[in-house]
């Protein structure tokens, strides 16, 4: 069966300082992978995706993420965490040959100054 | 970009009423739907994936009878969820598939339904 697993349910980070946000998948074959932002009582706005081309990944906002097929993972990551950027992260994987998208537990990422 | 426009983002209705809720792709044509519910704190759960012109596929566990989902047009689906009760109140989330952008997801701002 398809998954994703958020390795943590909160992260919290200072102002400034590098955001890592850990996700594992686990899929038969080649997955489409994702990750959405939701700020609260929001929908939810892309990130960025993978689909089976570069495997470093460069989204909005500075975010950006590796798919390494070896560890099964898809990590986000940004160099320097903005306030802005406290809200919740989710990652998704939509599996080959479906349009359903499964979404993980979500990470609530915290910034201090 | 792509935009989809979900109303209304907050709703209070009496239970045994029913609400509707409506979700439109304004700027392009969205060929499948999928709505999602998302309890305090927790993740999104798909409810049903829905086409056009055609009848709407429920997950497993789903009240298809409860949460009767529209697909009349390519820009326009709704939800109803018909006699609601406090244990419905949830945040409701519709997401419209984009044929034009390589079938990229785009997402409304949600809508908070409280049952009381």
């Amino acid at each position: 069966a398809q998954s994703v697993t958020q390795l943590d349910s909160h992260v919290s980070v200072s102002e400034g300082t590098p955001v890592l946000l850990r996700c594992n998948y686990s899929s038969s074959y080649s997955p489409s992978l994702f990750w959405y932002v939701q700020h609260p009582n929001k929908g939810l706005q892309l990130l960025l995706k993978y689909t089976s081309a570069a495997t470093l990944v460069k989204g909005i906002n500075g975010f950006e993420a590796e798919f390494k097929k070896s560890e099964t993972s898809f990590h986000l990551t940004k160099p320097s965490a903005h306030m802005s950027d406290a809200a919740e992260y989710f990652c998704v994987v939509r599996p080959f040959n479906t349009d359903k998208l499964i979404f993980g537990t979500g990470t609530r990422l915290q910034v201090f100054p | 970009g792509a935009v989809v426009s979900q109303h209304p983002s907050r709703v209070i209705c009496k239970s045994g009423t029913s609400v509707k809720i409506e979700c439109r792709s304004l700027d392009f044509q969205a060929t499948t739907m999928f709505w999602y519910r998302q309890f305090p704190k927790q993740s999104l759960m798909l409810m049903a994936t829905s086409n056009e012109g055609s009848k709407a596929t429920y997950e497993q566990g789903v009240e298809k009878d409860k949460f009767l989902i529209n697909h009349a047009s390519l820009t326009l689906s709704t939800l109803t969820v018909t006699s609601a009760h406090p244990e419905d109140s949830s945040f409701y989330i519709c997401s419209a598939q984009d044929r034009g952008r390589n079938y990229g997801y785009t997402f409304g701002s949600g809508t908070r339904l409280t049952v009381v």
